[in-house]
C-alpha cells in the first residue's frame, strides 16, 4: 500500500483480554518499529523490527507485551491481560533503510486502545 | 542520555502571524538525526524534515523554516503566515540507532 497501515483503528477491550494489533508496513521497507502514545504525551519507543530480526525490545514495559514479524513485513503487537494503564494508541512506523540511523520514518495512523 | 525538550505546551496564534515552535535537545552521540513531525486530529504522525548532525544548514521549504543549531542544542521550527490547516501537535524528535526519541509536544491553534 502507500503507507503504513493499522488495524484496528479503534478497540476497547476488557481488562484481563489479550489484544493483538496488525502493522502493515510500506512495500519494501526494511525496518518496522512500534511506539505506544499515552494522552498527551509524545510516542515512546517499544520494539524494533530489521526484516524479520527484533533487533531491540528494550521498550516493552512487560512481559505482557509481545511483538512479532515472521516473515520481515506484517507485523503484531500483543498484549496479554490488559490493564488499564495499556491504554494508549499504539503507532507502527516503518523505514526503507535497515542501518543504524534510519532514513525518513513513515507512521501509520495508529491503533487506539481503550481498556475498561 | 537523550532527552527532547519542547517547552511551550499550547500556542494560539491569528491566521497570518508567524509562529516559531521551540525545540531543545540533549544527546553524547556526535552523529545524530533530528526530526520534526506534524499530528493532526487523525492521529498519524505526518514527517516534516529529517537534519543530521553534521549539517547546520538552515533549510525553508516553502512556509516551513527550520533554524539547526548544535551551539544551543536547538532545533526550532518557524511557520511563517500561518493558516487554520496548520493547527495540530508538533513534535520534535531526536534519532537514536535504532528509535527516536521524541518530546512531549506543542499544540497549535491557529484562529481564524
Amino acid at each position: 500500500g502507500a503507507g503504513v497501515s493499522q488495524s484496528p483503528r479503534y478497540k476497547v477491550a476488557k481488562r484481563g483480554q489479550d489484544v493483538a494489533l496488525r502493522c502493515d508496513p510500506i512495500s519494501g521497507h526494511v525496518s518496522l518499529f512500534w511506539y505506544q502514545q499515552a494522552l498527551g504525551q509524545g510516542p515512546e519507543f517499544l520494539t524494533y523490527f530489521q526484516n524479520e530480526a527484533q533487533l531491540d525490545k528494550s521498550g516493552l514495559p512487560s512481559d505482557r507485551f509481545f511483538a512479532e514479524r515472521p516473515e520481515g513485513s506484517v507485523s503484531t503487537l500483543k498484549i496479554q491481560r490488559t490493564q488499564q494503564e495499556d491504554s494508549a494508541v499504539y503507532l507502527c512506523a516503518s523505514s526503507s533503510t535497515g542501518t543504524a540511523f534510519p532514513d525518513s520514518i513513515y507512521f501509520g495512523e495508529g491503533s487506539w486502545l481503550t481498556v475498561v | 542520555a537523550q532527552k527532547v525538550t519542547q517547552a511551550q505546551t499550547e500556542i494560539s496564534v491569528v491566521e497570518k502571524e508567524d509562529v516559531t515552535l521551540d525545540c531543545v535537545y540533549e544527546t553524547r552521540d556526535t552523529t545524530y538525526y533530528l526530526f520534526w513531525y506534524k499530528q493532526p486530529p487523525s492521529g498519524e504522525l505526518v514527517f516534516l524534515i529529517r537534519r543530521n548532525s553534521f549539517d547546520e544548514q538552515n533549510e525553508i521549504s516553502g512556509r516551513y523554516s527550520w533554524n539547526f543549531q548544535k551551539s544551543t542544542s536547538s532545533f526550532n521550527f518557524t511557520i511563517t503566515a500561518s493558516q487554520v490547516v496548520d493547527s495540530a501537535v508538533y513534535f520534535c524528535a531526536l534519532g537514536g540507532a535504532n528509535n527516536l526519541f521524541f518530546g512531549t509536544g506543542t499544540r497549535l491553534t491557529v484562529i481564524p
